[in-house]
């Protein structure tokens, strides 16, 4: 069975701090996809990235950047020099072979001024 | 127009009421999925479907039905609703590639 877990249930920091949120998985498919999306306080969910399972090359976009290591099945996501607006609950997802999507339980961040 | 609509948007309901929360995509996905949020629990799978004929249970689908009545439209049926259904439900749609496009949500509140 797939599983995601996404252990720090709640963090707070202060504006301008980075800030990791982790990410493992289980999935015994050879291909797989990795998402991750942020809900904010409005309720909506806002697709971030995706990583199929061959690139585990690390992405950078903006702020934000993710770490993929097929080795320890880690799918980290870091956000450099935080903001308010950061706030919201992440999510992190495995889609596997047979499609069926699977998400971590969330980790809420408060940013503060 | 929303690529993924869910209605209705909140609903409250009876104890052993039946209700039915339907979404429909403009995205011409083969894939749809329903799922319920609850505070602490994330994003947990109902139902998913990868066609009209093919509808498949996910983590927690006792207590619900769905019903796949084209490849646009997937609704989730509560035969009879119980308190512990109250959550957050998303539908979400998919081609088996890229990201999965959710709905708004439908908030339910079973009292």
């Amino acid at each position: 069975a797939q599983k995601v877990t996404q252990a720090q249930t709640e963090i707070s920091v202060v504006e301008k701090e980075d800030v990791t949120l982790d990410c493992v998985y289980e999935t015994r498919d050879t291909t797989y996809y990795l998402f991750w999306y942020k809900q904010p306080p409005s309720g909506e969910l806002v697709f971030l990235i995706r990583r199929n399972s061959f690139d585990e090359q690390n992405e950078i976009s903006g702020r934000y950047s993710w770490n993929f290591q097929k080795s320890t099945s880690s799918f980290n996501f870091t956000i450099t020099a935080s903001q308010v607006v950061d706030s919201a609950v992440y999510f992190c997802a495995l889609r596997g072979y047979n499609n069926d999507m699977r998400f971590g339980a969330g980790t809420r961040l408060t940013v503060k001024p | 127009d929303a690529d993924v609509t869910q209605t209705p948007r909140n609903r409250i309901t009876k104890t052993g009421k039946r209700i039915m929360l339907e979404c429909s995509q403009t995205k011409g996905h083969d894939r749809m999925y329903w799922y319920r949020q609850d505070p602490g629990l994330g994003l947990r799978l109902i139902y998913y479907s990868f066609d009209v004929k093919d509808i498949n249970k996910g983590e927690i689908s006792d207590g619900y039905s769905v019903s796949r009545q084209a490849q646009a439209k997937f609704s989730l049926s509560l035969e009879s609703a119980i308190p512990n259904q109250t959550a957050l439900y998303f539908c979400a749609t998919s081609d088996g590639i890229t990201e999965a496009f959710f709905g708004q949500g439908t908030r339910l509140t079973v009292v």
